[in-house]
């Protein structure tokens, strides 16, 4: 069945330090999403891609970046580890705008 | 918008009653609508979804209801089972468009 996996799923850095977080979805989707879900907040958009080489920013994106090489996978860096990015981070993927998203299992990311 | 986890407005069923949960949506011009389901610790599970050409569409237990003219989306869920427990929330999305819209969700609580 195809799927999106995350990884890792749990993680805890350093104030400062690169994270990249890890997406593959095997959808044959073109759309990929990168999503932070936190308490107060629903599933706020950080970056998105249409396609291999195309990237987007979302409404949340200062400190982070992602990059589109192939159709499978999406990885999400943070340049420099804040505390206010300790959240959940979910990848996700439709086929076309109006379609169906689906998401990933997430990641946990721990800022100390 | 509403607050994810312990903020969220919850709604407790008795095992074997049917459940309803709504969702006012914010933009007229969506016309594509989601319902997932989200368990502690996971992702978003896709349940059902429904185009704005239909006001009712159903599936294995469950049921969406979509009022344009109110714009109001609402889940019934049939025969309600503990494992149904969890988040339950909307997404709104408009063709041509990239973008989601998530509502925070309500929680499910089933009674033994």
């Amino acid at each position: 069945d195809a799927e999106i996996t995350q990884s890792p799923r749990h993680k805890i850095t350093e104030t400062g330090r690169q994270v990249t977080l890890a997406c593959h979805q095997t959808w044959n989707h073109n759309n990929m999403f990168w999503y932070r879900q936190d308490l107060g907040h629903g599933l706020r958009l950080i970056h998105y891609s249409y396609g291999v080489q195309d990237t987007n920013k979302g409404e949340v994106s200062d400190g982070y970046s992602v990059s589109r090489s192939n159709t499978e996978d999406l990885p999400l860096t943070l340049e420099s580890a804040a505390s206010s990015q300790t959240s959940v981070y979910f990848c996700a993927s439709s086929s076309g705008s109006g379609n169906t998203i689906y998401f990933g299992e997430g990641s946990w990311l721990t800022v100390v | 918008g509403e607050s994810v986890g312990l903020h969220l407005p919850t709604l407790s069923v008795q095992e074997g009653d049917n459940s309803i949960i709504n969702c006012a949506y914010s933009n007229s011009a969506s016309d594509y609508f989601i319902w997932y389901k989200q368990e502690s610790g996971k992702g978003p599970q896709f349940i059902i979804d429904i185009r704005s050409n239909m006001d009712k569409r159903q599936g294995q237990r469950v049921t969406v209801l979509l009022n344009k003219t109110v714009k109001h989306l609402s889940l019934q869920i049939a025969a309600t089972q503990p494992g149904d427990s969890a988040v339950y929330f909307c997404a709104e999305s408009t063709s041509g468009t990239y973008k989601y819209i998530f509502g925070t969700g309500t929680r499910l609580k089933v009674l033994a």
